[in-house]
């Protein structure tokens, strides 16, 4: 099944203490993003990355980071996380952009972090 | 980074009653398109509008791109108790490498009863 998979679902954690999202997807695809879900705001961009290697900010990406070894694979870095990183995260991957006709984010299922 | 105005927030309505909701922008996207929550899952594309003036349907969903560029509409009719989530409206502005989303705040709609 085609699909976008982030781990953990939920997480409680401390603030300073490191985390890692995990973001998998089995499309091929070479476009992938995270965003972040915050009650009255809608959905902002975190960061993105076109390809293997190859990353770049969004609109949020404050302290964040990322990292793109693998094609399947877009891990979110929290290094030290603090309360205003409460949120539900969304990792989106899509085809490579390819001109006039949008290309479909497919989204995984959300990871909601709590930083206390 | 810039966000779009979406009305209303939220919803309250009978089943079997029609929706209106839309989307207003101060900049112009080249696509609009408009997605679907539900509770515990991520957003999944609804419909999307790459035309001004365009009008789509999805079954009982029909949504506009609007003429100006700036706004859009999305219209549902006969709701049914699995038309209940968020819906949100993005805009499109096509950086090359960047399919950047832009979102709305969100609609959210309740069927009461």
């Amino acid at each position: 099944e085609a699909q976008v998979t982030q781990n953990p679902r939920y997480l409680i954690t401390v603030t300073g203490k490191k985390l890692t999202v995990t973001c998998s997807q089995n499309m091929n695809h070479e476009y992938m993003s995270w965003y972040r879900q915050d009650p009255g705001l809608g959905l902002r961009q975190i960061y993105y990355s076109m390809n293997v290697e190859v990353t770049d900010k969004g609109d949020v990406p404050e302290g964040y980071k990322v990292s793109r070894k693998e094609k399947r694979n877009f891990p979110l870095i929290l290094e030290s996380p603090s309360p205003n990183q409460t949120s539900l995260y969304f990792c989106a991957s899509s085809l490579w952009f390819s001109g006039g006709v949008y290309n479909e984010q497919f989204f995984g299922p959300g990871t909601r972090l709590t930083v206390l | 980074g810039q966000q779009l105005n979406q009305s209303p927030q939220s919803m309250f309505i009978q089943e079997g009653e029609d929706v209106s909701m839309n989307c207003t922008s101060s900049s112009i996207f080249n696509t609009w398109l408009w997605y679907k929550q539900d509770p515990g899952e991520g957003p999944v594309l609804l419909i999307a509008l790459y035309k001004a003036g365009e009008l789509t349907s999805n079954g009982r969903l029909t949504a506009q791109f609007g003429i100006t560029r700036k706004d859009s509409f999305l219209n549902i009719s006969a709701s049914i108790p699995s038309d209940v989530g968020i819906y949100f409206c993005a805009g499109l502005a096509l950086n090359f490498g960047n399919e950047k989303l832009t979102f709305g705040t969100g609609t959210r709609l309740t069927i009461i009863p």
